[in-house]
C-alpha cells in the first residue's frame, strides 16, 4: 500500500532563506508526482508536476526533484518570502492499472516565511 | 477562463439532513475528482467520474455517499443522513484526461459542517 510522508510537518523561517521541503513514499512504483500548494480556507494549486522518466522541473523560484528509486521527492524555494506562507503538499500517481486514477496525498508541511 | 467552481462554499446540516455538494469543472474538462480532506488529515480519493459514469468509487463510504456527473450540469456529492463525522473539507478536482499526463485542478472546496 501506498504511503506518503512529509517531513517537516511545519516549519517557520526568516524572508530570504533557501528552504528545503521533503516528500517520501513507499512504492517506487508511480507515474508521476505532484506538488500543490493549499492556503488556509482554499483549494489546492498545483505548483509542479514531475513524471516518472523526469529528475526535475523548475518553475521560477521553485524546482523540485525526483529520485523515484530512492522514494523521495524535494521541493526547494529559494529567496522565500511571506507570500509563500501555506501548507505544501505532494502526491503520487501509483502504476496499479486500477489505481491509476488517484492521487495518494501527504499529509503536508505548513510554512510560515516572516518579515 | 473560470477554474473549478464549488459550491456551496459552506455548508451547515444537523444530523439526518442531507448534504448536497456540487462541482462544475474546468471548461473543456471531462473527468471530475472527489477528495475529503478530514481535520488534521490529508486529502483521501473519494470518486472519479467521467461524464454519466462512474469510473472509481473505491474511495467512497458504501453506505449514504453517492456522486453524479451527469451529461449537463455539474457534478453532484450527496451525502444522506449525514453525521458528526462527515464534518470535512470536500474538494472537486477536474482535468481534461487522465491523471497520468495531466495535473489536477481543484476548486476551493465545500466545508461541511455537521451539527
Amino acid at each position: 500500500k501506498q504511503e506518503v510522508t512529509q517531513i517537516p510537518a511545519a516549519l517557520s523561517v526568516p524572508e530570504g532563506e533557501n528552504l528545503v521541503l521533503n516528500c517520501s513514499f513507499t512504492d517506487s512504483a508511480i507515474y508521476n508526482l505532484q506538488w500543490f500548494r493549499q492556503d488556509p480556507g482554499k483549494g489546492l494549486t498545483s505548483l509542479l508536476l514531475i513524471q516518472s522518466s523526469q529528475r526535475e522541473q523548475t518553475s521560477g523560484r521553485l524546482n523540485a526533484s525526483l529520485d523515484k528509486s530512492s522514494g523521495r521527492s524535494t521541493l526547494y524555494i529559494a529567496a522565500s518570502q511571506p507570500g509563500d506562507s501555506a501548507t505544501y503538499l505532494c502526491a503520487v500517481t501509483p502504476t496499479m492499472s486500477y489505481n491509476t486514477d488517484k492521487l495518494i496525498f501527504g499529509t503536508g508541511t505548513r510554512l510560515q516565511v516572516f518579515p | 477562463n473560470a477554474g473549478v467552481m464549488q459550491n456551496p462554499r459552506h455548508l451547515v446540516r444537523r444530523r439526518g439532513q442531507e448534504a448536497r455538494l456540487r462541482c462544475s469543472p474546468m471548461k473543456g474538462h471531462s473527468h471530475v475528482y472527489w477528495y475529503r480532506q478530514l481535520p488534521e488529515e490529508g486529502l483521501k480519493f473519494m470518486v472519479y467520474l467521467q461524464k454519466e459514469n462512474i469510473i472509481d468509487e473505491s474511495g467512497m463510504p458504501k453506505e449514504r455517499f453517492s456522486a453524479e456527473f451527469p451529461k449537463e450540469g455539474p457534478s453532484i456529492l450527496r451525502i444522506q443522513q449525514v453525521v458528526r463525522g462527515d464534518s470535512a473539507a470536500y474538494f472537486c478536482a477536474s482535468s481534461p484526461s487522465p491523471l497520468l499526463n495531466s495535473p489536477l485542478h481543484f476548486g476551493n472546496g465545500t466545508r461541511l459542517t455537521v451539527t
